[in-house]
């Protein structure tokens, strides 16, 4: 069983719609999520960063982390065709030094026009 | 901004090869990683760096090696390149202790 799990989709949503993308994990020892947006042929960059159980808004995206059910979601609301892109969840242990990151296989959305 | 650069967007190299690839951060980051990335497999760990010339295997270090001279300077090397080293290839940074990595554009990679 993968540390990280992510349906890799591909998720096809009208323009408009609110788009639901999760991850579930198994390490309870996962502290820090975080989600990368990778759009096609490029580098995944950064869109949102969470410490331990609770939500994060920034602008039309949510974070949320349920860690009594190792469960993170990010919610995208009123979607884009220019949110159309893979999305990657990642989470790492809460102690110092070094912390290797964990990443789910990421999911591809579609959002259509 | 973070900004990490790499060197090729693209190669194209043949079986026995040995080939480069570079990358480079602005930030002054401790932390230097190289993933590959593959449809079905996702990003997996080739090597890290925490210091200048440190460095540590990650999870698929196999036919690879790692240079870190300076700082802001993290090489990939394969050091003799076979079919199965197709791939993406991802560098990324982090500031030590920070849990958040930037990534450059990624170099794709092709042996022939």
């Amino acid at each position: 069983q993968k540390e990280v799990e992510q349906d890799p989709g591909p998720l096809s949503v009208p323009e408009g719609a609110i788009v639901s993308l999760n991850c579930t994990y198994s390490n309870s020892a996962f502290q820090y999520f975080m989600w990368y947006r990778q759009y096609s042929r490029k580098g995944p960059e950064l869109l949102m960063y969470t410490y331990s159980s609770g939500n994060k808004e920034d602008g039309r995206f949510t974070a949320q982390v349920d860690k009594s059910s190792k469960y993170i979601s990010l919610f995208i609301r009123d979607s884009q065709p220019s949110d159309s892109a893979t999305y990657l969840c990642a989470m790492t242990p809460n102690s110092g030094g070094y912390q290797k990151v964990t990443f789910g296989i990421g999911t591809k959305l579609q959002v259509i026009p | 901004d973070v900004k990490v650069t790499q060197s090729s967007r693209y190669l194209v190299k043949r079986t026995g090869e040995k080939v480069f690839l570079e990358c480079v951060q602005d930030m002054d980051h401790e932390n230097m990683f190289w993933y590959r990335q593959d449809p079905g497999l996702g990003l997996r760990l080739i090597y890290f760096s925490y210091d200048v010339k440190m460095k540590e295997k990650g999870d698929i270090p196999e036919g690879y090696s790692v240079s870190r001279e300076k700082k802001e300077r993290f090489s990939l090397i394969l050091e003799s390149a076979s079919t199965n080293q197709t791939s993406m290839y991802l560098c990324a940074s982090s500031s030590q202790g920070r849990e958040t990595q930037y990534f450059g554009p990624g170099t794709r990679l092709l042996v022939l």
